[in-house]
């Protein structure tokens, strides 16, 4: 059963603390991604990872960090940085040969609340 | 820069086709999605266009692409309340960095 899973689906978290979100794949993808989403709004991406130990800054990469030390797993690591970090993070996969396609397959979110 | 434009909000009712509009700025885009956002869950791939094609189905989906205009639409047939959520188009230039960008969404209400 193929599929992207992220723990937990909500968190709660006071000001000033890191935390960290899971992300897991096993569709066998180079590729993962974390998104952001704010009400109203559409994605913004934040880190993605086109292959095992490298990573690329996104959109909005100020105050967060990740690592990929497996194919499976990218978490991703919300700091007392980042100054609004109350938002819905999407995390995604995808192959990297145009053979199998390029889409990009969702993980079911994790909500993050920092008060 | 990239762009990607969506109406907010479409109320239709069971029964009725809905038809789902996007515009995008980027004219590299070689691919081009359709997501689906239910209340609190993830994104889930409801279909893709490549730029060369101008027309996909797919059961009750249609999604047609006029690369001139890029002007990209999605079209239900025969809408259903199951149907209710939020729909993303979203362009990439895919290749090895494969970078999506998202409309806001499109909420789409269906009445009984």
């Amino acid at each position: 059963d193929g599929g992207i899973t992220q723990s937990p689906k909500y968190l709660f978290r006071k000001e000033g603390q890191n935390v960290t979100l899971s992300c897991e794949q096993n569709l066998n993808h180079d590729a993962m991604y974390w998104y952001r989403q704010d009400p109203g709004q559409g994605l913004r991406l934040i880190y993605y990872s086109q292959i095992v130990n490298d990573f690329q800054k996104g959109d909005i990469a100020e105050g967060y960090s990740v690592s990929r030390e497996k194919k499976e797993s990218f978490p991703l690591t919300v700091t007392s940085a980042q100054k609004n970090p109350t938002a819905f993070y999407l995390c995604a996969s995808s192959s990297t040969f145009r053979g199998l396609g390029y889409e990009q397959y969702f993980g079911p979110g994790t909500r993050l609340t920092v008060t | 820069g990239e762009d990607v434009e969506q109406s907010l909000f479409l109320s239709v009712r069971e029964g009725d086709s809905s038809v789902i509009n996007c515009t995008y700025t980027d004219s590299s885009s070689t691919y081009l999605y359709w997501y689906k956002q239910e209340p609190g869950a993830g994104l889930q791939l409801l279909t893709y266009i490549f730029s060369n094609m101008d027309m996909k189905q797919d059961q009750r989906l249609t999604v047609l692409l006029n690369k001139k205009d890029k002007h990209l639409s999605l079209r239900i047939a025969d809408t259903q309340t199951g149907d209710s959520a939020i729909y993303f188009c979203a362009e990439s230039t895919g290749g090895a960095t494969n970078k999506l960008i998202f409309g806001t969404g499109t909420l789409l209400a269906v009445q009984p």
